[in-house]
């Protein structure tokens, strides 16, 4: 695709559920990265892969959270046990390295848990 | 630890007004520095980011930024303001390519 492609959009979700985001990267880029950007904040750091491995996973913000890459392209974001805490936009972005090549985000997946 | 300050929550300017957008940083090296722009339902865009050499560094959308280290501080400038300029704005350091520390963001509405 031409950008970096979020799925669910939107999703609302009981407390308790268990939730998974989809990100879709820019084909070709080997890396990517999730952050969570809460209500009035600046997007925060969660977890970053290179390949398929998960380079950097210090952002994750407890083992409630977890994510994965198995083939190195979608990355899937999973919440389990989901507080309402965990309401927020998830971004994903990619790049071409994870050097200094320039990072594309994507729209973002907005999680409401009620 | 690394941390970000954007004083401006929301700025309000006039179309062909200038602008500039302040972005106070800290960190315990010599930084990597972004400024980013969000519009409503649209994803973070780059708009430049300064690695080393020239502290001036030019962007896209005709905006430039001055990286000052005595004053920690890479503010966002443009001298003419378009109302397609009207969105969020964040400021962001970081030791590398992707573990940046964003601030708080500043919002731009633009009046005509």
């Amino acid at each position: 695709g031409a950008g970096v492609s979020q799925t669910p959009s939107n999703k609302v979700t009981e407390k308790g559920k268990y939730v998974e985001l989809r990100c879709d990267p820019i084909s070709g880029h080997t890396a990517l990265y999730w952050y969570r950007q809460s209500l009035g904040q600046g997007p925060e750091f969660l977890i970053y892969f290179q390949g398929t491995g998960a380079a950097d996973d210090s952002g994750l913000p407890n083992d409630r959270f977890f994510a994965v890459r198995p083939e190195g392209s979608v990355s899937t974001l999973k919440i389990q046990r989901t507080e309402r805490g965990d309401s927020a936009v998830y971004l994903c972005a990619s790049s071409a390295s994870g050097g200094t090549g320039e990072l594309f985000f994507g729209e973002g997946s907005r999680l409401t848990v009620l | 630890a690394q941390s970000v300050t954007q004083p401006d929550i929301h700025i309000t300017v006039s179309e062909g007004a200038s602008l500039e957008l302040r972005c106070n940083y800290s960190y315990g090296a010599t930084p990597y520095l972004f400024w980013y722009v969000q519009s409503p339902g649209q994803g973070l865009q780059l708009l430049l980011k300064y690695f080393s050499g020239d502290t001036l560094v030019q962007g896209i959308k005709g905006f430039e930024a001055e990286f000052k280290r005595s004053q920690s501080s890479f503010n966002l400038r443009k001298p003419s303001v378009h109302w397609s300029d009207a969105a969020e704005y964040f400021c962001a350091v970081g030791g590398s390519n992707y573990k940046l520390t964003f601030g708080k963001g500043t919002l731009l509405t633009v009046n005509p």
